[in-house]
């Protein structure tokens, strides 16, 4: 089976830089990739890592160390509205060219002024 | 912009009946997922298909099938719907790129099971 580990909830200040982290167990790794989900809506892909190292994508950016089993998402600049929740998925083959996500549990990001 | 839509934002039912959820995609994806949400356990993954007529189990596929008719349309059943279905529902589609599916996700179905 799959398992992932991330922290449940994460306080930070606006302004200031925040990392949640992601520990994952699994077999048919792919790649891990993060998701944010304000309270009452729909989860949104925000980034994706394949391979090790790390994607920037705005203030938004992505570690992944496969060596490791573990990947991070490091926030910079937060602003109130980066407080929504964030989950990692690792993506693992399912079949006929497709890939299916497995999530952790989420963390809670509250961005407090 | 890809569009997810579910039938209901907020379903209530009773205990023991027949509940359908559906779900439509506007991208001509091939897949389509549902999961539950329930606080503390994040989404977890129900079923999924990857073709017109195919199904596969997720990891929680107890008391719940699947229909795909067509491409777009996505239905989740519940047979006979039991208090501990009370939950989020979310449909999603994907198409496939490189190594991972980009997953979109509808606005979820909140049902509650009386």
């Amino acid at each position: 089976g799959q398992s992932l580990e991330q922290p449940s909830e994460v306080t930070a200040v606006e302004g200031a830089i925040v990392q949640i982290n992601c520990t994952y167990q699994t077999s048919g790794f792919y790649g891990l990739s993060w998701y944010q989900q304000h309270d009452g809506g729909a989860p949104t892909f925000l980034s994706y890592n394949a391979l090790d190292g790390l994607e920037e994508t705005g203030r938004f950016s992505s570690f992944l160390s496969r060596s490791d089993s573990y990947g991070y998402l490091l926030l910079q600049e937060l602003q109130m509205k980066d407080s929504a929740s964030y989950f990692c998925a690792v993506s693992l083959y399912s079949g006929a060219g497709s890939y299916q996500l497995t999530f952790g549990k989420g963390t809670k990001l509250s961005v407090i002024p | 912009d890809v569009k997810v839509t579910q039938s209901s934002r907020y379903l209530v039912k009773r205990t023991g009946e027949k509940v359908f959820l559906e779900c439509v995609q506007d991208m001509d994806h091939e897949n389509m997922f549902w999961y539950r949400q329930d606080p503390g356990l994040g989404l977890r993954l129900i079923y999924f298909s990857y073709d017109v007529k195919m199904k596969e189990k997720g990891d929680i596929p107890e008391g719940y099938s699947v229909s795909r008719e067509k491409k777009e349309r996505f239905s989740l059943i519940l047979e006979s719907a039991s208090t501990n279905q009370t939950s989020m529902y979310l449909c999603a589609s994907s198409f496939t790129s490189g190594s991972t599916d980009t997953q979109y996700f509808g606005p979820g179905t909140r049902l509650t099971v009386l």
